[in-house]
């Protein structure tokens, strides 16, 4: 069936570093890729979305391509500051209505 | 612009007692969803329902019901609670069918706790 790889965290970055949480899929026919946030005691907002391959979905300085070919949606950041500290969700969508599954979330720490 | 509403935002329960998770969505959506959340685990699908009418076994659907009330609501039943049912739990909506039928809307979920 469906899946979604995250790396593992936590991840432990200094304030203005770059960074990169991978992602990768399995999937049948074409999903749609989403990165979603979910701050301390929040629920989950959405952060990005890419609907088709070679998409770029970009939001708060955060960017993440659909590569079909490497099956990946790789998520990153120019300069991360500690505000950007939370979990992040990589998350695919079967065809309209059908399973929206989500990877395991990627822990991110950002230290002054 | 409530959203995804859910209720209770906090419950505590004895094991063998019974609940029902309340969510309602007020964007004409299709398609709804239940996951809970887990440390380690993100998030795994219990029960959805693609549109009005029709429900479907997520991932780990055992001790639990859903009724698809009608297209606004969509509730999570415990009917004996046991203590690993204890987590957060999410309900979640979709269009379904239109241009933006892929977004999922999140409701600011619910922490369970069965002692």
């Amino acid at each position: 069936g469906d899946s979604v790889t995250q790396m593992e965290g936590p991840v432990t970055l200094s304030e203005e570093a770059f960074l990169t949480i991978n992602c990768t899929y399995t999937a049948t026919g074409y999903p749609s890729l989403f990165w979603y946030v979910q701050y301390p005691g929040e629920g989950l907002q959405l952060l990005l979305k890419a609907t088709k391959a070679d998409d770029k979905g970009s939001n708060k300085g955060f960017e993440a391509t659909y590569r079909k070919e490497t099956t990946s949606f790789h998520l990153e950041k120019g300069s991360v500051q500690v505000s950007d500290s939370a979990v992040y969700f990589c998350a695919l969508t079967e065809n309209q209505g059908g399973k929206l599954i989500f990877g395991q979330g990627t822990e991110l720490s950002v230290k002054p | 612009n409530a959203g995804v509403t859910q209720t209770p935002k906090f419950q505590v329960l004895k094991t063998g007692q019974s609940m029902t998770l309340q969510c309602a969505q007020d964007m004409n959506h299709n398609s709804m969803y239940w996951y809970r959340q887990d440390p380690g685990m993100g998030l795994r699908l219990i029960y959805y329902s693609a549109s009005e009418g029709t429900t479907d076994k997520g991932e780990v659907p055992n001790g639990y019901n859903v009724s698809r009330l009608n297209k606004r609501e969509f509730s999570l039943r415990l009917e004996s609670a046991a203590p690993s049912q204890t987590s957060v739990y999410f309900c979640a909506s979709r269009p379904g069918f239109t241009q933006d039928g892929n977004t999922i809307y999140f409701g600011e979920g619910s922490w369970l706790t069965v002692v």
